[in-house]
């Protein structure tokens, strides 16, 4: 069973518009969430995380959103760039030694 | 500043052939680290993840088994690959938190 779920497989959107990539979870101990992005042939890069005690962190265009009450968290890029195009990645913390379960990724497109 | 390193960046085994892959983090001490494979079209599963020097935990049953004989030294092997060992396999290391991704290797069992 899926503990964390990226249900779009994919998204393309138009440059300088905002892209939304979204995260379901099933388990509301998870206390520590991060988005990752990935291109093809390379290992992912941390982007930005979010503890449960905040609903909301940023970071220049990146903006994470956490909704602890509907399980949820969605990454928001802002204005998007072609460079954005990539597969995104959210993880949880789970258990100890700082495991972490990904979801499956959603592939954005940011289109000129 | 801290570097992690894999290689092979590529590789192509036959069926039933062994495999051993490296991973060494470069400055930091006593770091997790951790083995990940992400098959084609599928997201990253975590195979194996050591807290310490010969200390592997496994996390799904599979045909490769993890090493850890010194701090910063991590190792993916198999005695005999099948079809469906073959993927992008990754390495990463976090000194508690987010965790930092080497390259990856890409693995092609024909």
């Amino acid at each position: 069973d899926q503990q964390v779920k990226q249900n779009s497989p994919s998204l393309s959107v138009q440059e300088g518009r905002i892209s939304i990539l979204n995260c379901d979870y099933t388990n509301s101990m998870f206390d520590y969430f991060l988005w990752y992005k990935k291109y093809p042939a390379e290992g992912p890069t941390f982007l930005i995380s979010i503890s449960s005690i905040k609903d909301k962190n940023e970071d220049g265009r990146f903006t994470v959103f956490l909704n602890k009450s509907a399980k949820h968290l969605s990454l928001h890029i802002v204005p998007s760039q072609p460079g954005d195009s990539a597969v995104y990645f959210c993880a949880v913390v789970t258990g100890t030694a700082s495991k972490l379960t990904f979801g499956t990724g959603t592939r954005l497109q940011v289109t000129l | 500043s801290q570097t992690i390193h894999q290689w092979p960046a590529t590789l192509v085994q036959p069926v039933g052939s062994p495999l051993s892959l490296e991973c060494t983090v470069e400055g930091t001490s006593n770091p997790n680290l951790y083995w990940y494979r992400q098959a084609a079209g599928r997201g990253l599963q975590l195979l194996f993840y050591s807290v310490g020097i010969g200390q592997i935990s496994s996390e799904v049953p599979q045909n490769l088994s993890a090493s850890r004989p010194q701090d910063r030294q991590f190792i993916l092997s198999s005695k005999k690959l099948l079809l469906s060992d073959s993927g992008f396999y990754l390495c990463a290391w976090s000194p508690g938190g987010y965790q930092y991704f080497g390259p990856g290797t890409r693995l092609l069992v024909l």
